[in-house]
């Protein structure tokens, strides 16, 4: 069954830096991908959404990529900033099913100041 | 921005005790969702729910668990007879329409079975 592994438990980047987090995926190529942001004791929130026809989705200081040959999404912060500290979650749909959305176990990013 | 509610915010039972953990979606969204989160591990799906049954559920959600749209706005997850695994964060969620829309969840129940 599809699996989704986020490489990092933990990431630490220093302010002003470029966070850059990784979502792999093991079987089907999903239709979508989505990354969420989860804070302690909250449930996790929308950021973005990518197609698996897009290469690359960009908000703000966000930009996400997806690579379906490498089963990977990117997912970069830039002029990275404290208030950016959170777990960060991948999610796809499962075998292709809108009512079923799985998530990755997610990374927790640190911006040191 | 509308937003889920869940209430209550945390839940403290005994285990058999039945628990309700109730949700109200968005008005106007058509899918809703049951996640479980245990501490420090990752969001795990349990349930969905679309025109007024069960669209999808995991082998997390057995007979022990159950989903009803009571009315026109709630959207509420029974736990028959509680364990001491059931013990976790519980987050609603809902979306509408178009494959891809966002989920939108509540800030969870903690429930705490002891």
């Amino acid at each position: 069954s599809q699996k989704i592994e986020q490489n990092s438990e933990a990431l630490n980047i220093q302010e002003g830096k470029t966070a850059t987090l990784t979502c792999n995926y093991t079987n089907y190529s999903p239709a979508y991908l989505q990354w969420y942001r989860q804070d302690p004791g909250r449930g996790p929130v929308f950021l973005l959404l990518i197609r698996e026809n897009e290469k690359e989705k960009r908000k703000e200081r966000l930009k996400v990529t997806f690579d379906t040959t490498l089963k990977q999404s990117l997912f970069h912060i830039t002029a990275s900033q404290p208030a950016d500290s959170a777990t960060y979650l991948c999610a796809l749909d499962w075998e292709n099913r809108d009512d079923k959305i799985i998530f990755g176990k997610g990374t927790r990013l640190h911006i040191l100041p | 921005e509308p937003e889920v509610t869940q209430t209550p915010s945390h839940q403290v039972t005994q285990m058999g005790q039945e628990v309700i953990l109730r949700c109200v979606p968005i008005s106007n969204h058509l899918y809703f969702y049951w996640y479980r989160q245990i501490l420090g591990q990752k969001v795990e799906f349990l349930v969905s729910f679309y025109n007024n049954e069960i669209s999808e559920k995991s082998e997390i959600f057995d007979d022990q668990f159950s989903v009803e749209r009571p009315d026109g706005s709630n959207f509420t997850l029974k736990i028959r007879s509680t364990k001491l695994e059931d013990s976790a964060m519980y987050f609603c969620a809902s979306k509408g329409q178009g494959t891809g829309s966002p989920l939108h969840f509540g800030n969870g129940t903690r429930l705490t079975v002891t």
